[in-house]
This record gives structure tokens, sequence and C-alpha cells, in this order.
């Protein structure tokens, strides 16, 4: 199957920082990548989808300026927290579909833990 | 959209036993459907899928079906193993490849 990383596993940052959060795809094309959130002992949010080389599409209620994604490679995608805010603590996972795969099957990364002091 | 709610519906099995984990999907247009496993920290494990245009499905040791009147999927789990404990999500596609998912079903293997 697909398999997906995420770097860092985790992050702590204070208050106003930006978290650059990196999702590679390392055995296939990503041409779909997708960014979700989690909070604990919830169900996975999407945040915004993206293919590579266009802008991404933010769902509703879901801030672009301050969640910045950029997929500028088949196989590399990065999602920025600008000005991150305690609220924006949560469990961010990136998933792709891909050339060869089952269009609408989205194979997931490993997911990042943010904790904003 | 966001679930809300912090207690996970909990299912508790013996080891060997089966699973069965119960999922309402919510467009009838939906014509793709995936179950995925959480594990604690980790990302979503895909473990199988369904087309609208059948009822079931078989995996290893998985089963998925699909009761497209009530909008309802389920997925049971044969011989359930400690490795099975986790959480799990049922989820839908819409459009542009996106899936929505359901809340999730924690399920604890009684050893």
């Amino acid at each position: 199957g697909a398999v997906v990383s995420q770097h860092p596993s985790w992050v702590i940052c204070k208050s106003g920082t930006s978290v650059k959060i990196e999702c590679r795809s390392l055995d296939f094309q990503a041409t779909t990548m997708f960014w979700y959130r989690q909070f604990p002992k919830q169900s996975l949010m999407l945040m915004a989808t993206s293919n590579e080389g266009s802008k991404a599409t933010y769902e509703q209620g879901v801030e672009k300026d301050k969640f910045l994604i950029n997929h500028a490679s088949l196989t590399l995608s990065t999602l920025t927290v600008t000005s991150a805010h305690p609220e924006d603590s949560s469990f961010y996972i990136c998933s792709y579909t891909g050339t060869g795969l089952v269009q609408e099957t989205q194979y997931f990364g490993p997911g990042t833990r943010l904790l904003v002091l | 959209g966001e679930s809300v709610g912090l207690h996970l519906p909990t299912l508790s099995v013996q080891e060997g036993d089966n699973s069965i984990i119960n999922c309402a999907y919510s467009n009838s247009a939906s014509d793709y459907f995936i179950w995925y496993k959480q594990e604690s920290g980790k990302g979503p494990q895909f473990i199988i899928d369904i087309r609208s245009n059948m009822d079931k499905r078989q995996g290893q040791r998985v089963t998925v079906l699909l009761n497209k009147t009530v909008k309802h999927l389920s997925l049971q789990i044969a011989a359930t193993q400690p490795g099975d404990s986790a959480v799990y999500f049922c989820a839908e596609g819409y459009g542009n490849n996106r899936l929505a998912f359901g809340k999730g079903n924690q399920v604890v293997v009684i050893p």
C-alpha cells in the first residue's frame, strides 16, 4: 500500500509563532492531498484539499491565511500554521490519493501532534 | 463536519469473538465507503472499502456490509485479536474525492 510520512511527529511552540508540517508520499505520485485536524476523542475534520501545482481549496470555516498549504510537487505537501494559538493545538494528519491507486481511497500519514503554549 | 462529544461509543469484545461495528451515513447519493482503523497517536489505516453497487465485501478477517435502504454500513471482524483494539471510523465519499468521517467507535479487546 501507499506509504505517507509526516514530519515532525510532534511539536511544541509558543503562541504567536508559525509551525510548518511536512507530508511526503514515499512510494507513489500523489495527485491530490488532504489535510485534516483531529481533536481528542473526536473524528477527523477535513481542512483543505489541494492538487499538485494548484491552490488549495479550503473547507468552510477554515482560514486560508492561517493555514497555509503548499503542494509544490507530487511527493511533498506542507501545512504552515501561522501565528499559532493554544486553540490550534491538535493532531494534524495529511492524506493522499494518487496515480495507480483507487481514485477515492486516501492513504494517511502518521500525524503531527501540535501543542501551542 | 466536526463531531461533537468527548465519549466514543465503546465495544468491549472477548479475544477470539467476532466484532460488529455499525455506522450510519447521511448522503443517499454517496457511492463509495471506507472503513479505517486508528490506533492511539497514529494516522488512520485503510481496512476495506465498498462501492454502492455492492452490499457485501470480504477481506482478511473483515467483512463490510452495506444497506443502502437504511443508509447503514457495518464492519465485521472475525476472531478479534488484541491488535484489533483501536478506534474504527467509517467514511463516505463525496465531491472531489473527499471523505466525510463518522464519529468513530472504540473497540477494546479483552484478553
